[in-house]
């Protein structure tokens, strides 16, 4: 069964330190991997989009692959208490060959950011 | 441009009932997929349309829940008889078709509370 992990947390930094969330897959051919952002009761928000080895830099966020580790991290930079959310990790599956871009998530990691 | 819409954001039915949620996607958007999160596990997959057409289903827990997309454009997901297992937060999520970005938008939910 494909999964996805994730710490659950909670992780806890200070106001303007770096938060850095990490996420380990199962299936070796996944190709597409996503950081999504989720508040309380609201929809989850995407952050970050990954597709090949390497970091991806946007902004504050920075999202790292390494596929042979099948290994996915976020980190945030200069955290705020705005960032305190549950982040999900996603990942989509080797293409099925049906044409299904189905995602796989973890459970995510509740990020609470300490003024 | 508007997200992706869910209706209605809560429902609270008794076991045996039916409810039908509703999903409108992004205009334009082909892929049309439903997620659904039960308390403490990870969100999963249901189903994903493209258009009119069920692509994948493989996530639909059994013959009670019935998704459909007529016309292609919103979809309904109607379950029938309710059990108390079916009680989850349902997400929506769309995503264009024939481009290179695999992301998905996601709806804000409709929470199902099944008594």
């Amino acid at each position: 069964q494909k999964e996805v992990e994730q710490n659950s947390g909670p992780l806890s930094v200070p106001e303007g330190a770096i938060a850095s969330l990490n996420c380990t897959y199962s299936d070796r051919g996944s190709q597409s991997f996503f950081w999504y952002r989720q508040y309380s009761g609201k929809s989850p928000e995407l952050i970050m989009s990954i597709y090949s080895n390497g970091d991806k830099e946007d902004g504050r966020f920075t999202a790292q692959l390494n596929k042979a580790s099948q290994y996915v991290s976020l980190l945030i930079r200069d955290s705020q208490p705005s960032d305190s959310a549950t982040y999900l990790c996603a990942v989509n599956p080797a293409y099925s060959g049906a044409g299904s871009y189905q995602l796989t998530f973890g459970k995510g990691t509740k990020l609470s950011v300490i003024p | 441009e508007a997200g992706v819409t869910q209706f209605p954001s809560h429902s609270v039915i008794e076991k045996g009932q039916t409810v039908t949620l509703r999903c409108d996607p992004i205009s334009g958007h082909d892929n049309l997929y439903w997620y659904r999160r039960v308390m403490g596990k990870e969100i999963k997959f249901l189903l994903h349309f493209v258009k009119e057409s069920k692509q994948d289903e493989s996530g639909m827990p059994n013959n009670r829940f019935l998704a459909e997309r007529t016309g292609g454009t919103y979809s309904t997901l109607k379950v029938q008889p309710a059990e108390l297992e079916d009680s989850g937060v349902y997400f929506c999520a769309s995503s264009p078709r024939g481009t290179l970005d695999y992301t998905q938008y996601f709806g804000p939910g409709t929470r199902l509370t099944v008594l």
